[in-house]
């Protein structure tokens, strides 16, 4: 079973600064990794998959970089609709979520 | 993009079943695989069980393995989840999720807003 290791568990920062989030491996994923967004009392929508590939509507302020075991979701300058939780989530075997990452003000 | 519309949560006794459905719109359903995927209040997003277009490919977290059955209906464009011996431990928020590929598992781009399913005596 791959464990996703999400850090720091809560970042706290200010609209307009860059945000870095971590996703760790237990073991290599290759770059089968995505990540979401999930606001309080929303489902979580889609941001980046296979590592580093916006989905469809994602603004370019978000990024996603790594390979292996090591990932890194960056927001480049916090909007105020962007703090939230985060989630990676790998598909190198079936699919499982981290443990979030909660971006506040 | 699509929508999806759960029904079917409700509170239920230790030990019961449980039948969970998802009702697809505004894409190809037969097209691609479907999840579902539970979150208890407060805590993370918890993957539960994963069925391909052609439901030739299923697979289960470990945790329902045995007491949970995913199926889809492409006639009635619709993703089901019946729950059996249910434990307190199931209670959660259960999503209906739209992968992005029809055969193998990826990622989820289109989501419900979910139905609760609460467990209890």
């Amino acid at each position: 079973e791959i464990v996703l290791t999400q850090s720091p568990a809560t970042l706290s920062l200010s609209p307009g600064e860059r945000a870095t989030l971590s996703c760790r491996a237990s073991q290599s994923v290759s770059n089968y990794l995505g990540w979401y967004q999930q606001k309080p009392g929303q489902a979580p929508r889609l941001l980046i998959y296979d590592a580093s590939n916006r989905a469809t509507g994602i603004p370019a302020r978000f990024s996603g970089s790594g390979s292996g075991t090591d990932f890194t979701l960056t927001i480049s300058s916090l909007e105020s609709e962007d703090f939230a939780v985060y989630y990676c989530q790998q598909r190198s075997t079936w699919p499982a979520f981290g443990g979030g990452t909660r971006v506040e003000i | 993009e699509g929508q999806l519309v759960e029904s079917g949560g409700g509170l239920v006794q230790p030990g019961r079943s449980l039948k969970l459905s998802c009702a697809a719109s505004g894409f190809t359903f037969d097209n691609y695989a479907m999840h579902w995927v539970r979150q208890v209040p407060g805590k993370g997003l918890e993957w539960v069980s994963g069925i391909s277009w052609n439901s030739d490919s299923i697979e289960y977290a470990s945790s329902v393995k045995g007491r949970f059955t995913i199926s889809r209906d492409s006639a009635k464009n619709s993703l089901y989840l019946q729950m059996n011996s249910l434990r307190t431990e199931d209670t959660a928020l259960y999503y209906c999720a739209k992968d992005i590929s029809g055969l193998f598992f990826q990622y989820m781009d289109v989501w419900g807003k979910g139905t609760t399913v609460i467990v209890s005596s």
